[in-house]
């Protein structure tokens, strides 16, 4: 099984749409994150958190929301959806300072496509 | 603005060939910096550098940090076509005294030919 899985895998859906995108790890971590990738563009963070009581804003934030339900569990939504949030979008995990590796552990990604 | 340049965006080669990607940061706080393959979904990690000058090896793939001219490169000698993947390279900062977090780069592209 993977250490942090993403629900849905694919998802199809049209515009004014609420979209939640799930993920859920298995290693342990404090710190998750969300990512969105374009076409050409690497990968942009959305929002992270590196504790369950602690929510940040990332680069391209606007438009979506985050919820920490566990420390385990790190939520996506969006909202309103609109077709330019049409892209591939990864959680990841990593350690803390203490034990910080540097290392960004991923998911295997949730394709949204917004009509 | 924190900010990380790869060059070149894409390439081609044939098998056998030697690459030489580059990555250039303007990172503040500057942790590390890492290197990531990225095939088909999830990347997945290669390096993480933290000083000058010392070269991290793994099979046909090195990299080596220069953190006065603030750059990077991953080299892949006797390129396979397995090697074909888009390789994304990102800088880790500490972020208000205690968080790191990862600026990543657009990604070259490679493709290995037959």
């Amino acid at each position: 099984d993977a250490d942090v899985t993403q629900t849905p895998r694919n998802r199809i859906t049209k515009t004014g749409k609420r979209i939640m995108l799930e993920c859920s790890q298995t290693k342990g971590h404090d710190r998750m994150y969300w990512y969105r990738q374009d076409p050409g563009l690497g990968l942009q963070l959305i929002y992270y958190s590196f504790d369950v009581k602690d929510i940040n804003k990332g680069e391209i934030s606007d438009g979506y929301s985050v919820s920490r339900q566990a420390q385990a569990k790190f939520s996506l939504s969006l909202e309103s959806a609109i077709p330019n949030q049409t892209a591939l979008y990864f959680c990841a995990t990593s350690e803390g300072p203490a034990g910080a590796t540097g290392e960004l552990f991923f998911g295997e990604g949730s394709r949204l496509t917004v009509l | 603005e924190d900010k990380v340049v790869q060059s070149p965006l894409s390439l081609v080669v044939h098998e056998g060939d030697t690459v030489t990607l580059n990555c250039s940061y303007e990172v503040t706080n500057f942790r590390s910096l890492l290197w990531y393959k990225q095939e088909k979904k999830a990347p997945t990690f290669l390096f993480m550098l933290t000083s000058s000058g010392i070269e991290k090896k793994s099979g046909r793939l090195s990299s080596i940090l220069d953190k006065k001219e603030l750059f990077s490169i991953l080299n892949i000698t006797a390129t396979q076509t397995g090697d074909s993947a888009v390789y994304l390279c990102a800088g880790d900062l500490l972020r208000d005294n205690y968080g790191q977090n990862f600026v990543f780069g657009p990604g070259t592209r490679l493709s290995v030919l037959p």
